[in-house]
């Protein structure tokens, strides 16, 4: 069946460092694709999504590109700040088919 | 817009007894999610009503979970009797859309249970 599997963590980085979060997936078909955070305390948000091969999603500074080739949808950001420290999920969803989440990436900026 | 709320935020049970976690929707959205999600996982979808009727009931342990969602507005989540194994945060969310359009869908806080 379809999957996602992201990298563990926690990943730690300094602020101002470069952020990849890499997530593959196995699935059928073409899935649309997604980045959720988890902010201490807070419920589960959108990040970013993508819904087809080649679309790049963008928002507060993270970027992922569905890569069909690679099966992957990684994200990055240039910059990160402490405020940025949060668990983050990749999921994927097929038409009229539930969420297939990642086990989430806990992520810690320090100042 | 007020959000998805949820209560309580914490509930420590011990094994064997009942506990009853309650959601209330962003007004308006017809569809509702409950999930699990365990330490270390990503959340594993256990029941979706459209309104106040069963969408998807697969994974939910039906022997000792229930769910309602009387007049299609709030939602009650119950666990009679817990396993030690229930251990989890339980996540409610809404949606507005049809049920596979899942960039609407609003999550709110969790109820944090621990079962001993």
């Amino acid at each position: 069946g379809d999957s996602v599997t992201q990298m563990e963590g926690p990943v730690t980085l300094s602020e101002e460092a470069f952020l990849t979060i890499n997530c593959t997936y196995t699935a059928t078909g073409y899935p649309s694709l997604f980045w959720y955070v988890q902010y201490p305390g807070e419920g589960l948000q959108l990040l970013l999504k993508a819904t087809k091969a080649d679309d790049k999603g963008s928002n507060k500074g993270f970027e992922a590109t569905y890569r069909k080739e690679t099966t992957s949808f990684h994200l990055e950001k240039g910059s990160v700040q402490v405020s940025d420290s949060a668990v983050y999920f990749c999921a994927l969803v097929q038409v009229n088919y539930q969420l297939i989440w990642g086990a989430g990436t806990k992520l810690i900026i320090k100042p | 817009e007020a959000g998805v709320a949820q209560s309580p935020r914490y509930k420590i049970i011990e094994k064997r007894q009942s506990v009853a976690f309650w959601c209330n929707p962003i007004s308006g959205h017809a569809t509702l999610y409950w999930y699990q999600q365990i330490l270390g996982q990503g959340p594993k979808l256990l029941i979706q009503f459209q309104n106040n009727g069963v969408v998807d009931d697969s994974q939910l342990p039906k022997d000792r979970f229930s769910a309602e969602r009387l007049k299609g507005v709030d939602s009650t989540l119950k666990i009679q009797p817990a396993k030690l194994e229930d251990s989890a945060v339980y996540l409610c969310a809404s949606s507005s859309s049809r049920p596979a359009v899942y960039e609407k869908l609003f999550f709110g806080s969790g109820t944090q249970l621990s079962v001993l």
